[in-house]
Formats: C-alpha cells, structure tokens, sequence
C-alpha cells in the first residue's frame, strides 16, 4: 500500500541548533516527493520538492531535504533554526493524481 | 500568499444542515483539490477537479460533493452535517493534472457543526 510516515509526531530543539525531521515513504516506484509547512491558522506552503536527479534537494528557508532510495527516506534538514521555524511539517508523495501525506511533525523551538 | 483564495473564513453550522464552500484557484491553475484536515485524521484528500471534470477521489463521505465552474472556481458541499465534520477544510490548486505539479493551498475555512 502506498503511504507516508512521519515517525516523529513532536519535536523541540533549541533556537540556532541543526534540525532533521524523518520521512519515509512506500511506493513501488520513485515518487514525486514533497515537504510542506503549515504555521498555524494558515495553509500549506510548499518548502521543496523532488522529481529526479539531484539527491540533495534545496528549498525555501534554508531547508534541504535528501532522497535516499536505498532508505526509502526523504528527510528535511536545517542547519540553524530560528523560532519563526516552529510549525507542522508534512511531507508527502505523488504519483498521477494522487497525492499523499503524511500524518506530521510539530516543530517547536526552544528559546 | 498563494494565490487561492477561500470563502468563508469561519462557518458555524448545526447538525444535519448544509454548506458550501468555495475557492477560487491561482490565476490559470486547472486542476483544484479538496482536502480535510481534523486533529484525529490528519490532512485527508477529498477529491480532485482538473478543468471542471471530476479526476480522482479520494476518502470523500457520500454526504459530500463537488464541482468545478466554467471559470475554474470550485465549490464543495457539505450536507446533513454531523458533529464529526468539524474540520478545517483546504482547497488547493496546480497548474495541470499529474503528481509533478506542486500545490498551492488556500488558507482554508474552518467548519464547527454544533
């Protein structure tokens, strides 16, 4: 069955220090592979994606995100986060139409 | 901003009655998407209109229906509403059908049914 996971539901790190929220997907073939953020009260906005290519994928914010087939995986990474970074983070794959999501990671940050 | 646009912001509505959402997608986007979002299912896709036909569906109740216009705006409706529809309700739209369009997302109208 095609889905998404997100295994961390909460994380807190601390303003200024590295981020890295977990995805993986299971698909039979390579998707097209996406991150969102949600600040609250607000839609989704699109941070990166993956088609093919470049395994290292940069984005807006100062986010990457890195495919690893071998892993299924498609983590996000920041360096440096800064408090405006707390948020919900959704990553999510495509295929044809269909579009998957998955169940979220709540940033928050540490002052 | 993204560029869609959703009406209403809030709705407040009892059980058993019925709503319509709307959205207007981007400037020459075609396809438009309807998703759900509560705090114990998550962001459910609904279904998805690509130049005003009916192109994927996904976990949308029979309750539930959609159409995309001439124009492209979209309207979703919301009948006999039960206290478990409670939800925010996005709309989302893409330039063309297929999984290499991302999607821009509305702000989203949040439904209470009380």
């Amino acid at each position: 069955a095609q889905s998404v996971t997100q295994p961390d539901i909460h994380i807190t790190v601390s303003e200024g220090a590295s981020l890295e929220l977990r995805c993986n997907y299971s698909y039979g073939a390579t998707p097209y592979l996406f991150w969102y953020v949600q600040s609250p009260g607000q839609g989704l906005q699109l941070l990166l994606k993956y088609f093919s290519g470049d395994t290292l994928v940069q984005g807006i914010k100062g986010f990457e995100a890195e495919f690893k087939r071998s892993q299924s995986s498609f983590n996000l990474r920041k360096p440096s986060v800064h408090w405006s970074d707390a948020a919900e983070y959704f990553c999510a794959f495509s295929s044809a139409s269909k579009i998957i999501f998955g169940s979220g990671t709540r940033l928050s940050i540490r002052p | 901003d993204s560029g869609v646009t959703q009406t209403p912001k809030h709705l407040i509505t009892a059980t058993g009655q019925r709503v319509t959402l709307r959205c207007s997608p981007r400037s020459g986007d075609l396809s438009v998407y309807w998703y759900q979002q509560s705090l114990d299912q998550g962001l459910q896709f609904l279904i998805q209109y690509y130049n005003g036909e009916e192109r994927a569906k996904g976990n949308i109740l029979e309750r539930f229906s959609a159409q995309q216009f001439p124009d492209l705006h979209s309207e979703l409706n919301l009948s006999s509403l039960e206290l478990g529809d409670s939800a925010l309700y996005f709309c989302a739209s893409s330039p063309q059908t297929g999984g290499a369009y991302e999607q821009y997302f509305g702000p989203g109208t949040r439904l209470t049914v009380t």
